[in-house]
């Protein structure tokens, strides 16, 4: 079993739809979490930050649960624009640095 | 402000030979890490530097193996290349892990 493991996908939705990815995790000690985005033969850019009360960054809003060990990201009012790979990213920080596991991604197409 | 750099964007390699890899990181960052990125799969970290040292490892031979110099730039370096080598090697910079990390473009290596 790999340590982030992701919705395989690939969604295709139209503009203006609501989509959530989901993404769990194995390792307890993991502390910190993230969304990346990754356009197509890019490097993946930080989307955003998860927090345990959860956070929201426009269109975009992130959930974590640390009792289930899970993940989600949801996409309101796609756009166009949104069409990427959303890789979820795990820390283990022991130091004040630490291991990022990226899980596989999950392609995201959005159509006119 | 430059972001990540890495250098060469591009490379052809033949079996058997030895190749290094540079990365500038991100003003004010002091932490490299190192990814490797195979088609269709997320990253996974080779490993990463922090004051000149390597703090962590992920699961890679010895073949694999960096350094970082003092300001904070960083190589990877892999002997013996195989064609299982052939990848996007990515480079991250951090100052706290906690806040996530910026990636450079990247490095695509062909083995061939």
């Amino acid at each position: 079993r790999k340590e982030v493991e992701q919705d395989p996908g690939p969604f295709n939705v139209p503009e203006g739809a609501t989509v959530a990815f989901n993404c769990t995790y194995s390792n307890s000690a993991s502390q910190s979490f993230f969304w990346y985005r990754q356009d197509c033969r890019k490097e993946p850019k930080l989307l955003m930050s998860v927090y345990s009360s959860g956070n929201e960054d426009g269109r975009f809003t992130a959930q974590l649960n640390r009792a289930s060990q899970y993940i989600s990201l949801l996409i309101r009012d796609s756009k166009l624009s949104d069409s990427a790979t959303y890789l979820c990213v795990v820390n283990d920080i022991r130091t004040n640095a630490g291991k990022s596991t990226f899980g596989d991604g999950t392609t995201l197409t959005v159509k006119p | 402000d430059a972001g990540v750099t890495q250098s060469p964007t591009h490379l052809i390699k033949t079996r058997g030979q030895q190749v290094t890899l540079r990365c500038s990181p991100k003003s004010g960052h002091d932490t490299v890490s190192w990814y490797q990125q195979a088609l269709g799969q997320g990253p996974q970290f080779i490993f990463q530097y922090y004051e000149e040292e390597e703090r962590q490892r992920g699961n890679f031979p010895d073949r694999f193996s960096g350094h970082q110099f003092p300001n904070y730039s960083s190589e990877l370096n892999v002997n013996a290349l195989l064609l299982g080598d052939s990848a996007l090697y990515l480079c991250a910079s951090s100052s706290d892990g906690r806040y996530g990390y910026t990636f450079g473009s990247g490095t695509r290596l062909t083995v061939v």
